[in-house]
């Protein structure tokens, strides 16, 4: 399976805790998207990254959050001290330039419990 | 701020019953309009790109049309594996913007 890849599928934690989710994209693709999706709602944007740099973070990414990628490939999202309200779905997607336009493809997400 | 808001929230159809589903944006400059399709616990899947108003895209059951203000995504005699969430997101036309906005989605229903 060539697509975005994301792990674990699942997180169930206590508040309080810290977890770290991982995403790997699609091979070649040099960006790389996390956003956060609460039942009922469209995906909000977080952040992304083109190769190993983060080029943009959304003002919902509290000092709780951090990205890395580290090598341009995978990505990784922690969040600190989890509150039940970080309680979403996690999505990771990629793009790569085709005709001087960005498709953006998604991965499975990761569904964060926070009790 | 851009803003894209779906309507109806929620659709139900019999099974060959066609409609239409709306998202209407407002964004500074809009670099592309986006249709995904999403399963209960599973990511967004990608359907459409459109990228100026006039332009019209086709697949399978379904076709996506723009304008400058709205897009439309029809769906012709729909089956019941058409049910999902249909999700539109946006595309800001600023040097540099990469993030898409996305709209609460339209959950459309196809009764056998």
């Amino acid at each position: 399976d060539t697509g975005v890849s994301q792990n674990p599928r699942h997180k169930i934690t206590k508040r309080g805790q810290n977890v770290t989710f991982r995403c790997d994209p699609i091979s070649e693709h040099n960006r790389l998207y996390w956003y956060r999706q609460t039942l009922g709602q469209g995906p909000e944007f977080l952040t992304y990254f083109q190769n190993e740099a983060q080029l943009e973070k959304s003002r919902l990414l509290s000092d709780r959050f951090s990205a890395e990628r580290p090598k341009g490939s995978f990505s990784t999202l922690e969040i600190q001290r989890t509150e039940q309200g970080d309680s979403a779905m996690y999505l990771c997607a990629s793009s790569f330039r085709v005709s001087g336009r960005y498709e953006q493809f998604f991965g499975p997400g990761t569904r964060l419990t926070v009790l | 701020e851009d803003q894209v808001t779906q309507s109806p929230e929620a659709l139900r159809l019999q099974e060959g019953e066609s409609s239409s589903l709306n998202c209407s944006y407002t964004v500074s400059g809009l670099r592309g309009l986006f249709w995904y399709r999403q399963d209960p616990g599973k990511g967004p899947e990608f359907l459409f790109t459109l990228y100026s108003a006039g332009e019209e895209k086709e697949k399978e059951r379904l076709k996506a049309t723009l304008t400058k203000k709205e897009s439309f995504l029809h769906i012709t005699a729909p089956k019941p594996e058409d049910s999902a969430t249909y999700l539109c997101a946006v595309q800001e036309g600023i040097q540099g913007a990469q993030k898409l906005v996305f709209g609460q989605g339209t959950r459309l229903t196809i009764n056998p």
